[in-house]
């Protein structure tokens, strides 16, 4: 079976500082990685992915992930948050051709 | 436009009173799935469809059903709500399975009293 887990259920920061958003999954099989954003009453939006190559991902709106096989994580950070950011953050893996595994989410608010 | 529309966006409903929620999308996608939010416990997935007349269970598929008659339509049912069914709902689908983007609908707010 696989999880996902986030670390942390809300991040508050300042508008221009960075932010990172822990990920952490443990699977048996390899997976793809996946961070998705949901702004307020919307639905989810992929931020970026991770399949196969580079282990450093770049994403939409200066987001960026790194893929860490040994410690089975796939951090997000972004180096200057805006106020337009403030959102949740999803984390999922999908392990083989199984479905996609959500993590619990991260609630990004970006004070002035 | 690539989009995946549900209707309704917010529903409010008594206990027992059979509702469907309905899903559709316009990219000709096989796959398409249900997820059900709750605050602290993420995306789960109730049911998916690989294609026309091809469902299956996903983590919490009980006290709901599904039917994938048409590629675009993937309709939700509730055939007696309960509180508990209380929850934000999403519809999502992509090309396949494996590796490739999915786009969600809106969602739909649904309170069973």
């Amino acid at each position: 079976a696989q999880s996902v887990t986030q670390l942390d259920s809300q991040v508050p920061v300042f508008e221009e500082a960075p932010v990172e958003l822990r990920c952490n999954y443990s699977s048996s099989v390899s997976v793809y990685l996946f961070w998705y954003v949901q702004y307020p009453n919307q639905g989810l939006q992929l931020l970026l992915k991770y399949l196969s190559g580079s282990t450093l991902v770049k994403g939409i709106n200066g987001f960026e992930a790194e893929f860490n096989k040994s410690q089975t994580s796939f951090h997000l950070r972004k180096p200057s948050v805006h106020i337009s950011d403030t959102a949740e953050y999803f984390c999922a893996v999908l392990p083989g051709r199984r479905a996609l595994t959500f993590g619990s989410g991260t609630r990004l608010q970006v004070q002035p | 436009e690539a989009q995946v529309t549900q209707n309704p966006r917010y529903l409010i409903t008594v206990t027992g009173k059979k509702l469907t929620v309905t899903c559709s999308q316009n990219m000709n996608h096989e796959y398409m799935s249900w997820y059900r939010q709750d605050p602290g416990l993420g995306l789960r997935q109730i049911y998916y469809s690989m294609n026309v007349e091809v469902t299956d269970k996903g983590d919490v598929p009980e006290g709901y059903k599904v039917s994938r008659k048409e590629k675009r339509n993937f309709p939700l049912i509730l055939e007696s709500p309960s509180p508990n069914q209380t929850s934000l709902y999403f519809c999502a689908s992509s090309r396949d399975r494996g590796g490739t983007e999915a786009f969600f609908g809106q969602g739909t707010r649904l309170t069973v009293v």
